[in-house]
């Protein structure tokens, strides 16, 4: 079975500031893809990012990039520039990759995010 | 394009008592998820509904059920409801591409369902 683990419950930055967010995971699947998702107040999970373990190229969207490390099955988040609408809970989630059959996601405890003004 | 919808938004309920939860999903999407989240965890994969039949299950016992109508909308019954139960219950929905190659399905969430059983 797959486990996601989120090593930093809360996290709390200056608005400007460089933040990354952690997370590893452990699956003996060679073939899968991670994401992180963020879920401010309002309970909408969204995603920010997702990265296929196929690719060596680390994913980039915007303020948002990850750093995977396939061997040490590391995924960490990092925000740049942080703005005050990045406070929210982030969760790290991982899928397997599927012919046919459910396709779950499996998430990490998440890390609540402050950014301060 | 109509997102993830979910009703009702609140639900407070008594141990014991049967609970159906609803989910409109994405134009365009035929997989529903659901996932439970209890306070300050990460959602768990309670199962996952595709072309109306059940294409798979997370570890949650039988009195967690649910449907997919042809409008691939569905519902989430919770029979029997413990102090336990209570939590944010997640819709997604995904539209699976590539036909029958390994495909990862973006899946794109509703607001949730909070549900408290007193």
């Amino acid at each position: 079975a797959q486990t996601v683990t989120q090593s930093q419950p809360e996290m709390s930055v200056q608005e400007a500031e460089t933040v990354t967010l952690s997370c590893t995971y452990d699956t003996s699947e060679n073939n899968y893809y991670l994401f992180w998702y963020k879920q401010p107040p309002s309970r909408q999970m969204i995603l920010v990012i997702r990265q296929e373990a196929y690719k060596q190229q680390n994913a980039t969207e915007n303020r948002f990039s990850v750093n995977f490390q396939k061997a040490a099955k590391s995924f960490s988040l990092k925000i740049s520039d942080s703005q005050l609408g990045d406070t929210a809970m982030y969760f790290c989630a991982f899928m397997k990759q599927f012919v046919q059959g459910a396709q779950k996601l499996v998430f990490g405890q998440g890390t609540r995010l402050t950014i301060n003004p | 394009e109509t997102g993830v919808t979910q009703s009702p938004t609140h639900l407070i309920k008594t141990r014991g008592q049967q609970v159906t939860l609803r989910c409109s999903s994405q134009s365009g999407h035929n997989t529903v998820s659901w996932y439970q989240q209890a306070l300050g965890q990460g959602p768990q994969f309670i199962f996952q509904y595709y072309r109306e039949e059940e294409n798979g299950r997370g570890n949650f016992p039988p009195r967690f059920s649910g449907l997919q109508f042809p409008n691939y909308s569905s519902e989430l019954n919770v029979n029997a409801l413990e102090l336990d139960d209570s939590a944010l219950y997640l819709c997604a929905s995904s539209f699976p591409r590539g036909g029958g190659r390994a495909v990862v399905n973006e899946q794109f969430f509703g607001p949730g369902t909070r549900l408290t059983v007193l």
